[in-house]
């Protein structure tokens, strides 16, 4: 069955970094696009990025371009999301979410909590 | 961007009856494909979100057919034909047909009354 497991989250400080990173396992990873949605506490969904199987196309949502990169490691089966320059708004459960072949966020991850905070 | 407005935000209802959750759109969703890519999302409390159900009406593998999905164009339907306490939850409809960015509705919380 598919399964998605994030890790990496944790509290950081603003302006700093961290690195968010996606496990995949239960399907053919290199196959298929994966996006980044977030939640931030008590609120909805708000999408974040999305790559494609290749690695080679990406998108960003306006609230993180330029600060956020998705990237992909197919050979380990594994999502990233690498998270530069944080602002208290960018607070949240990171979730990793597969996408299908023609339709989105058909399998979700459990999430990790992400905290920029002084 | 397209916005997609929920309604209700909150729906208390009583264990065995109906419920309907409505989501509008700001743009037609229907792609040069021909189909239309809306589905709905279901976030029971601590939990991850759901797929319940993809382009408009397609149910999930495993997902009850109480739950039905409807509409075109700009306006959609999810529908419960008889609420049970394991539905209590946030309902999140997704437009992924005006890409990027996908965008979800505001979500519409499901309470038993």
């Amino acid at each position: 069955q598919v399964q998605l497991v994030e890790s990496g989250g944790g509290v950081v400080q603003p302006g700093r970094s961290l690195r968010l990173s996606c496990v995949a396992s239960g399907f053919s990873f290199s196959t298929y696009g994966m996006h980044w949605v977030r939640q931030a506490p008590g609120k909805g969904l708000e999408w974040v990025a999305l790559i494609l199987n290749d690695g080679n196309n990406k998108w960003y949502a306006d609230s993180v371009k330029g600060r956020f990169t998705i990237s992909r490691d197919n050979s380990k089966n594994t999502l990233y999301l690498q998270m530069n320059s944080l602002r208290a708004e960018d607070t949240a459960v990171y979730y990793c979410a597969k996408r299908d072949l023609t339709t989105e966020f058909d399998f979700w991850g459990q999430g990790t909590l992400v905290t920029v905070s002084s | 961007d397209v916005v997609l407005t929920q309604s209700p935000l909150s729906l208390p209802v009583t264990l065995g009856q109906p419920a309907s959750i409505s989501c509008r759109s700001s743009h037609s969703l229907v792609y040069s494909d021909g189909d239309t890519y809306l589905s709905w999302f279901q976030q029971r409390p601590g939990e991850s979100p759901r797929r319940l159900i993809n382009k408009v009406s397609d149910r999930e593998s495993g997902v009850p057919d109480r739950f039905s999905g409807s509409g075109s164009g700009t306006d959609f339907t999810l529908k419960i034909s008889r609420v049970e306490a394991e539905d209590v939850g946030v309902y999140y409809c997704m437009q992924g047909t005006h890409w990027p960015p996908y965008t979800f509705g505001q979500g519409t919380k499901l309470e038993i009354k």
